[in-house]
């Protein structure tokens, strides 16, 4: 059974960056069946796609935040990261990191497997 | 940006009643890459539908999902109690992917 699991510090000051861990098990993230991603959760707000990471290295980030985000892949420990810089109370939110299937055709479907969530705050 | 607008915000319902969401987009969105999620409080979200009407694994046929170009309806045909929550519709086939904003199912 897959399961992911965020990680990352609870509370993150104001202008410092955000680094969070997904953590895969029951799968390989190297395999080329699959995409990983990260979405946030406002409290109390819907859903934002951050952006996704392919098994290539591949990324694909939200414009809106394409440059303060970096997304990045290590297959020896099968995790994969989020860093998020400049941070404001803004970005207060539960981060989840997800899994979606990727077909050779490049056809995706949306993610399937969702970690629990982390709640970060930003506050000094 | 594509931008989806889901209604109604909430919708009041008994066990038992049929529920109809809604969700349109500011563009024309591929069914191919349109879906839906159920989230419940403290709970990540939960794939329900995916290709505008396949249900993923695991899903009750009282799920079903339709619509196509810019209008999309997730209808749960007789809710159980598990089913009040909050839905959300999503368009993963133009950058960024987005969500709508929610819709509540509640008990009435």
């Amino acid at each position: 059974q897959l399961q992911l699991q965020e990680s990352g510090p609870g509370l993150v000051k104001p202008s410092e960056t955000l680094s969070l861990t997904c953590t895969v098990s029951g799968g390989y993230i190297s395999s080329s069946n699959y995409y990983w991603g990260w979405v946030r959760q406002p409290p109390g707000k819907g859903l934002e796609w951050f952006g996704s990471i392919y098994y290539s290295g591949t990324t694909n980030y939200n414009p809106s935040l394409k440059s303060r985000v970096t997304i990045s892949v290590d297959t020896s420990k099968n995790q994969f990261s989020l860093k998020l810089s400049s941070v404001t109370a803004a970005d207060t939110a539960v981060y989840y990191c997800a899994r979606g299937p990727l077909y050779s055709s490049g056809w995706v479907e949306p993610f399937d497997y969702w970690g629990q969530g982390t709640l970060v705050t930003v506050s000094s | 940006e594509i931008v989806l607008t889901q209604s109604p915000g909430t919708l009041s319902l008994s066990p038992g009643e049929r529920a109809t969401l809604s969700c349109r987009a500011s563009q024309r969105v591929s069914t191919t890459y349109f879906a839906w999620y159920q989230q419940k409080p403290g709970q990540a979200p939960r794939l329900l539908i995916y290709g505008a009407s396949s249900r993923a694994t695991g899903i009750p046929d009282r799920f079903s999902g339709s619509g196509s170009g810019t209008d999309f309806t997730l209808t749960i045909s007789r809710l159980e109690p598990e089913d009040f929550a909050f839905y959300y519709c999503h368009q993963y086939g133009s950058s960024p992917w987005t969500f709508g904003q929610g819709a509540r199912v509640e008990i009435k």
